[in-house]
């Protein structure tokens, strides 16, 4: 499969803003996903992004979208302890809904 | 309750035993998912199914072997544990008709050890 990249971990302090960033290299994308693993528990979906969109936000996430520098970031506003958790970008292509993960960022919130 | 569930949770086997993972789903979603997860790899498809009966290699499939005679049930057998088989493997399941965006449904994962 096509490479999904991301940095391994990322800490912040709670209340401020997290940018979680992955790269990936098949184009012909069709969506792209943010996922979520808790301690112990399978992955959950997050969020998701049609590859002919630009942004998509919802409540305190954003999700932003460069296509030619095939580039994706989540933004968490006012991060909060529950946040902590793996965060694994991945993108769909073809059918069959064959998804490629790329390699989860840890995110640590402190206080 | 509905939805998909995975067992054993935890095993310890030893190298060249034959081991099996369930993962059962109560939705009838018809694409059923293995992938295991290591460090530094994040999660890599190991094999998929389409319906019942069809069945399809993943990314790393060498060394295992699924069967699907039935939707709601899709084992994942390990026929010769090697010690690089030590990994958690999550069960996930899509029903691309009804949700288009792709969404992967998952299990909780089963934690294997080999030794």
């Amino acid at each position: 499969g096509e490479d999904v990249e991301q940095s391994l971990f990322l800490s912040v302090r709670e209340g401020d803003s997290s940018v979680i960033n992955c790269t990936y290299t098949d184009s012909s994308s069709t969506y792209l996903y943010w996922y979520k693993q808790e301690p112990g528990a399978g992955l959950q979906l997050l969020t998701y992004i049609f590859s002919n969109m630009d942004m998509k936000q919802d409540q305190r996430l954003t999700v932003l979208l460069n296509k030619k520098d095939k580039h994706l970031s989540l933004r968490i506003a006012d991060t909060q302890t529950g946040d902590s958790a793996i965060y694994f970008c991945a993108e769909s292509y073809g059918t069959a809904s064959k998804l490629t993960f790329g390699t989860g960022t840890r995110l640590q919130v402190t206080l | 309750d509905a939805g998909i569930t995975q067992s054993p949770r935890y095993k310890i086997t030893e190298t060249g035993r034959q081991v099996t993972l369930m993962c059962h789903q109560t939705w009838s979603h018809s694409y059923m998912f293995w992938y295991r997860q290591d460090l530094g790899h994040g999660l890599r498809l190991i094999y998929y199914s389409a319906a019942a009966d069809i069945t399809d290699k993943g990314e790393v499939p060498d060394g295992y072997v699924v069967s699907r005679s039935k939707t709601e049930n899709f084992p994942l057998t390990l026929e010769s544990a090697t010690r690089s088989q030590t990994s958690v493997y999550f069960c996930a399941s899509s029903d691309p008709p009804n949700q288009p965006n792709g969404e992967l449904f998952f299990g909780e994962g089963s934690r294997l050890t080999v030794l």
